[in-house]
């Protein structure tokens, strides 16, 4: 059974980059059935997705987000990484790691809460 | 504003059946067979509980079932347990470029 856990600072000052890694357990990242997803939720809103990565490198993001998203993976450690730049009080949400199979989010991670504020 | 169009909350009784809507367009819902949707309950990560319109991954309940008609997509959850208060959110595959949209969300209450 697969599991994620994303870690990273809780806490980001205004115009800084929010940067968090999500750790892949029970399963190879360079599994060719999945993709591994960055999904975000401001405090009581909905769900917006950020961006994919494929093992191999291949990024796919949110046109309203990608001027200033990276998301980059490390196969070595079993590790997918999001990198948002220049951040305002706007991208204060509990962000998720998940895996995609079957076109679908099946598995997250337990989210983390990234607050941006100086 | 969200992409796709879910109605904010909806409430049924225990032992009843409830649907929740989820309106897109003819770029996303309507043009691909990818609609899934996600139980949350409060402070827990979403659980997929839909994928592909109308496939339920193992070990989920047979009580939630998805459909689609042109740009909307339904989850009904029949037998209504207390267990299912939660929100619900559906989410589309919208294309080469947008990628993927949610919903903005249905709170459902058991009253």
């Amino acid at each position: 059974q697969l599991q994620l856990q994303e870690s990273g600072p809780g806490l980001v000052k205004p115009s800084e980059t929010l940067s968090l890694t999500c750790t892949v357990s029970g399963g190879s990242i360079s599994n060719s059935n999945y993709y591994w997803g960055w999904i975000r939720q401001p405090p009581g809103k909905g769900l917006e997705w950020i961006g994919n990565i494929y093992y191999s490198g291949s990024t796919y993001y949110n046109p309203s987000l990608k001027s200033r998203v990276t998301i980059s993976v490390d196969t070595s450690k079993n590790q997918f990484s999001l990198k948002l730049s220049s951040v305002t009080a706007a991208d204060t949400a509990v962000y998720y790691c998940a895996s995609k199979i079957y076109d679908a989010f099946d598995m997250w991670g337990q989210g983390t809460m990234v607050t941006v504020s100086s | 504003q969200s992409a796709l169009t879910q109605p904010a909350s909806v409430s049924g009784s225990p032992g009843q059946s409830i649907t929740i809507s989820c309106t897109g367009t003819s770029s996303d819902v309507g043009s691909y067979n990818l609609v899934s949707w996600y139980q949350q309950h409060p402070g827990k990560a979403p659980k997929l509980m839909i994928y592909e319109d109308n496939k339920r991954p193992s070990g989920v309940s047979n009580r939630f079932s998805g459909s689609k008609s042109g740009n909307t997509a339904s989850l009904t959850i029949s037998g209504l347990q207390a267990e299912d208060e939660a929100d619900y959110y559906c989410c589309s595959f919208a294309g080469s470029t947008t990628f993927w949209v949610f919903g903005g969300g249905t709170k459902l209450t058991i009253l």
